[in-house]
């Protein structure tokens, strides 16, 4: 079946990196991604992964899959205040459309 | 408008009342997506539209639960008989077709009393 598992909470001090982790299930996933969503407002497309690559890095932004062991993390550079928020983990399966499996979100806090 | 907009922005109703949300997509994107985001069950997919091809409703929860989408636009979703662990927000996204990006609205929450 598809689940998408992501820790609950994350605290990190302002100008220190983050790392948010996340494992899937279903090997048939095509595209990975990472939402966030900031109190009130809708989620927002970060970045995402083809399943064939190992690595994407886009500004602050890496993201690192290992596919053997179904993991997918999410690093973020020089965490600053507006990173403040919820970060999901989604995953596409193959077929034909782009049906997304959220993991529960990770709370990002940056603290001073 | 530039983005998904969704409308109410909060619905307060009476369990047992039926109620309807609203979503305008994107012009031009063909996909439209419906998801509820609750506490208990985090995100989950309730529905999906593409151009004039069947739904896929697989993620509806139960049949009070129904959607539509007028000339390939506006989306409706209706509740019927609502209960209280329906209360959730309810998002709406679209995209330029079926494995596009989708952006998502800004979503309506349904608080049942």
């Amino acid at each position: 079946g598809e689940d998408v598992e992501q820790s609950l909470f994350l605290s990190v001090r302002e100008g220190d990196s983050s790392v948010i982790n996340c494992t899937y299930t279903d090997s048939s996933s095509t595209y990975l991604y990472w939402y966030k969503q900031e109190p009130g407002a809708g989620l927002q497309l970060l970045t995402y992964i083809f399943s064939n690559m190992d690595m994407k890095q886009d500004q602050r932004l890496t993201v690192l899959l290992n596919k053997k062991d179904k993991h997918l993390s999410l690093r973020i550079a020089d965490t600053q205040t507006g990173d403040s928020a919820i970060y999901f983990c989604a995953e596409t399966i193959s077929g034909g459309y782009n049906k997304l499996i959220f993991g529960a979100g990770t709370r990002l806090a940056v603290h001073p | 408008g530039a983005g998904v907009s969704q409308s109410p922005s909060n619905k307060v109703t009476e369990k047992g009342k039926d109620v309807e949300l609203r979503c305008d997509p994107i012009s031009g994107h063909t996909a439209l997506y419906w998801y509820r985001q609750s506490l208990g069950q985090g995100l989950e997919f309730l529905i999906y539209f593409q151009g004039n091809s069947a739904p896929d409703k697989s993620g509806l929860p139960s049949d009070r639960f129904s959607a539509e989408r007028t000339g390939g636009s506006v989306s409706t979703l209706t509740i019927q008989r609502t209960q209280q662990e329906d209360s959730a927000v309810y998002l709406c996204a679209s995209s330029l077709g079926a494995r596009g990006e989708q952006f998502f609205g800004p979503g309506t929450r349904l608080t049942v009393l």
